[in-house]
């Protein structure tokens, strides 16, 4: 049983190279998210999806873009990496559909990536 | 949008006591409140959760309160142990564009000592 799986784990990129972080879930979720983690700050919502083809800004958009064409899979693009998107970036999925609330996030092992 | 604070950032507490973590939220409509515990290296997996209609909820040596009308949550761990040791985050689900996001505190690190 997978669950959640980002790949790759490590990543070194230099400044305004563009990159593609991918997440996939085999447990039929329909609601997604891509969080990043920087020390002190927690976690924090970049973008969310509740279903393929809707997909929607959190907290810390800029930088970042989505697209969710399947179910299964949410990938994450930097456009113009910056040494400030340096971080450890989650993807999370959740059973349910986020109207009432998000209920448990299922979270992958995370992805580093440094931006020199 | 929502804002969660957390306290203390860290707690250092020795084996077979307990700790307790706080959280306050902003958004008055954020109904779902969960807790995540953080291991070196890994993604943050529940521990317990709980929704605004429920004031307590207790699994083993876990237990959350919430006070609605105070916006304040806080986890209790009794008879600490070292495999406790980890990043505890609180987290406030709340509505948000028809949908509900979760906004997660800054964590809490807690060193169980033996």
């Amino acid at each position: 049983n997978a669950g959640v799986t980002q790949t790759p784990k490590f990543q070194v990129l230099k400044t305004g190279q563009s990159m593609t972080l991918q997440c996939a879930q085999d447990m039929n979720h329909e609601y997604m998210s891509w969080y990043r983690q920087d020390p002190g700050m927690g976690l924090r919502l970049i973008h969310y999806s509740v279903g393929a083809g809707i997909t929607d800004q959190g907290e810390v958009p800029n930088g970042y873009n989505v697209s969710r064409s399947t179910t299964e899979d949410f990938p994450l693009r930097l456009l113009s990496a910056a040494p400030s998107q340096t971080s450890v970036y989650f993807c999370a999925s959740s059973s349910l559909t986020g109207k009432i609330d998000t209920g448990e996030l299922f979270f992958g092992e995370g992805s580093r990536l440094t931006v020199l | 949008g929502e804002n969660v604070e957390q306290h203390p950032s860290t707690l250092s507490v020795q084996e077979g006591d307990s700790a307790v973590i706080k959280c306050t939220y902003s958004d008055s409509a954020s109904n779902y409140f969960p807790w995540y515990k953080q291991e070196l290296g890994k993604g943050p997996q529940l521990i317990i959760d709980i929704r605004s209609n429920v004031g307590e909820k207790k699994d083993q040596r876990i237990a959350v309160t919430l006070n609605k009308t105070a916006k304040h949550f806080s986890l209790h761990i009794t008879e600490t142990q070292p495999e406790d040791s980890a990043v505890y985050f609180c987290a406030a689900s709340s509505p948000r564009s028809g949908y509900s996001t979760l906004t997660f505190g800054k964590g809490t690190m807690l060193l169980v000592s033996p």
